[in-house]
């Protein structure tokens, strides 16, 4: 199994761009969400879903959108990239209804100017 | 909402000595979780802890989860250089709010000097 994977691993974005980072997992988990990290804040939880069409806003949900149309997948999108949108992105899966053990992607840096 | 508070934010220490981090919530918790991040990489799951009272333990760490499930720590004995990287714990709201959501604290920053 490749676990939690995330694409790209860096992204550099002007003011105002769109992209999306991409969140795959191949251990058929329901559960994904997406954390930002910045220095000396630690997670903080953006969106998540509890299934496949069913996402739900986090602590910090302004500037981002998601969507769950496959088990396998959680994409994440900016639609208009700001500054206060650089940090790191960590998307994380998790496979058991018991522990809630969160297995956690690589990363994506992302920085705008 | 929630707000889950870790302290030490940072912390030195020599190869050998002892290291704890505390982390106090706002609000009951049905469990908490600790992970762990080496520099450059992502957090990784090392334990959760879920009764009032409960003591773990994993080789030299030991977890612990307060009695009224407000606050938990991790103490690690006898550091070595493997054990750097920043510790965060991550609680569940006992009641209301999705069973899933977790909030992270702002996690120890653990350095150890060979």
């Amino acid at each position: 199994n490749a676990g939690v994977t995330q694409t790209p691993k860096f992204q550099v974005l002007k003011t105002g761009q769109s992209m999306t980072l991409q969140c795959a997992q191949d251990m058929n988990h329901e559960y994904m969400s997406w954390y930002r990290q910045d220095p000396g804040m630690g997670l903080r939880l953006i969106h998540y879903s509890v299934g496949a069409g069913i996402t739900d806003q986090g602590e910090v949900p302004n500037g981002y959108n998601v969507s769950r149309s496959t088990t396998e997948d959680f994409p994440l999108r900016l639609l208009s990239a700001a500054p206060s949108q650089t940090s790191v992105y960590f998307c994380a899966s998790t496979r058991d209804r018991v522990t809630y053990e969160q297995y956690f992607g690589p990363g994506t840096r992302l920085t705008v100017t | 909402g929630q707000q889950v508070m870790q302290i030490p934010q940072y912390q030195h220490v020599q190869e050998g000595e002892d290291f704890t981090t505390y982390c106090n919530s706002s609000t009951t918790l049905s469990n908490i979780q600790w992970y762990k991040q080496r520099p450059g990489g992502h957090p990784v799951f090392l334990i959760q802890l879920v009764k009032s009272g409960e003591v773990k333990k994993q080789k030299r760490l030991t977890f612990q989860f307060g009695e009224a499930k407000k606050n938990s720590s991790l103490h690690i004995t006898a550091t070595q250089t493997t054990d750097v990287g920043t510790y965060f714990c991550a609680g569940r709201r006992e009641s209301g709010g999705s069973n899933y959501k977790l909030t992270f604290g702002k996690g120890t920053l653990l350095t150890v000097n060979p």
